[in-house]
């Protein structure tokens, strides 16, 4: 059974601050994807990454698959209130189901 | 809006009671998945399917809970005998084929509550 472990659950910051959310897992996936999500919404896809070792950046996001393509982090440089949310990782798994993470919920103070 | 489409946005159902939840897919796709998600959680696979085909149901419960998805219309998501446990939001996403890398376009999802 392929799993996906993302941490932390929570994170509350202030408005400037940097911050990481990390997604692992003991299995390769031929990709991974990053969502966000906000409340009484669907998931929006941010990114995917397919690539071991591959980095991709969006604005202030910074998103990098592992060399092993068993994990990926994403990385938001100042953030802003307007980030806050709930962040999700998934694995596309080789039926093309997606196997995601816990979640992350993000809450950024002005 | 070409997007996905999900009816109803809001159920409410007793125990006991049937739950049908639809899912038109965006135009052109023929590649449906289902989701649920509890609070505060990620979403968790249930379902993909083809026109009048199941591809992988290996995350429906085995009872109470059935799909489909015909040549015409959309796809649904069936529940009969609805119990508290089944409260969740439940998403449905479309692709337009299987290539791994196919982005899914999720719908924002039916919100089902069991009194």
């Amino acid at each position: 059974t392929q799993l996906l472990e993302q941490s932390p659950q929570f994170l509350s910051i202030q408005e400037g601050e940097n911050l990481t959310v990390y997604c692992n897992s003991s299995s390769v996936f031929s990709s991974l994807q990053w969502y966000r999500q906000e409340p009484g919404e669907g998931p929006v896809l941010l990114v995917t990454v397919v690539t071991g070792g591959e980095v991709k950046k969006l604005k202030r996001l910074t998103f990098q698959f592992g060399d092993a393509r068993k994990d990926s982090s994403l990385h938001i440089t100042a953030a802003q209130p307007g980030d806050t949310g709930l962040y999700l990782c998934a694995g596309v798994s080789n039926t093309g189901k997606l196997i995601f993470g816990q979640g992350t919920t993000l809450q950024v103070k002005p | 809006n070409a997007g996905v489409m999900q009816n109803p946005r809001h159920l409410v159902r007793r125990r006991g009671q049937e739950a049908r939840l639809r899912c038109s897919p965006m135009k052109g796709h023929s590649h449906v998945y289902w989701y649920r998600q509890l609070p505060e959680e990620g979403l968790k696979f249930m379902v993909y399917l083809q026109k009048e085909n199941i591809i992988d149901e290996s995350g429906m419960p085995k009872e109470r809970f059935s799909a489909e998805f015909p040549k015409e219309g959309p796809s649904i998501l069936r529940i009969q005998q609805v119990v508290r446990g089944d409260s969740a939001a439940y998403f449905c996403a479309s692709s337009a084929r299987t290539a791994l890398n196919q982005p899914q376009h999720f719908g924002d999802g039916t919100r089902l509550s069991i009194l």
